[in-house]
């Protein structure tokens, strides 16, 4: 059974940059029927798409937050990462990680982790 | 860009009820539409892929309709369990964008 799991700091200050892991286990995040992404949801609020990559290395990103968003891939510890440059208290939300198709072609997210709740404060 | 508007934001029903979320783009995004329930303090869960298709194992009382910039989700019979808000998320093909509808939530009455 697939499980995705975030890590990382759950208290960040403003202006600094915000970093998460999601470890996959359960299966390859190297393979090709898949994309790997993030999603936020601040409290209360709903969700917004943050950025995927593919195995290779693509990166594909929401344009709100392309100047701030890098994503990365370590197909060797089957884990990819989010880095958010720049945060603000407006940055203060529940951060998945997640699974979505690429292969069927829906990009339809599957897979969840259960998700990790970061608050910008100082 | 893309925007999503779904409606209603939250709705009442009775257990039984057949229950009906609207969700418009603001361009034609052909059938490039999934559904999602989200309970509280859960992940949210894919039902819907490409406006209408049910995702394996989900229940046959959810079903989704529609292309180009209007689709409908429905729950055919309202049960205790579906209480959850529900997502519509739109995609770009190559590169793959997603973009979500605010959310609709479903309570019981």
């Amino acid at each position: 059974q697939l499980q995705l799991q975030e890590s990382g700091p759950g208290l960040v200050k403003p202006s600094e940059t915000l970093s998460l892991t999601c470890t996959v286990s359960g299966g390859s995040i190297s393979s090709s029927s898949y994309y790997w992404g993030w999603i936020r949801q601040p409290p209360g609020k709903g969700l917004e798409w943050i950025g995927s990559i593919y195995y290779s290395g693509s990166t594909y990103y929401n344009p709100s937050l392309k100047s701030r968003v890098t994503i990365s891939v370590d197909t060797s510890k089957n884990q990819f990462s989010l880095k958010l440059s720049s945060v603000t208290a407006a940055d203060t939300a529940v951060y998945y990680c997640a699974r979505h198709e690429r292969k069927r072609g829906d990009y339809g997210l599957g897979y969840w982790g259960q998700g990790t709740l970061v608050t910008v404060s100082s | 860009d893309i925007q999503m508007t779904q409606s209603p934001s939250s709705l009442s029903a009775s257990v039984g009820d057949r229950v009906t979320i609207t969700c418009q783009a603001s361009q034609d995004i052909s059938n490039y539409l999934n559904w999602y329930q989200q309970k509280p303090g859960k992940a949210p869960k894919l039902l819907i892929y490409d406006a209408s298709n049910l995702e394996t194992g989900v229940p046959s009382r959810f079903s989704g309709s529609g292309s180009g910039t209007d689709f409908t989700f429905t729950i055919s019979s309202l049960q205790p369990e579906d209480i959850a808000t529900y997502y519509c998320q739109q995609y770009d093909n190559l590169p793959p964008l997603l973009t979500f509808g605010g959310g609709t939530k479903v309570e019981i009455k």
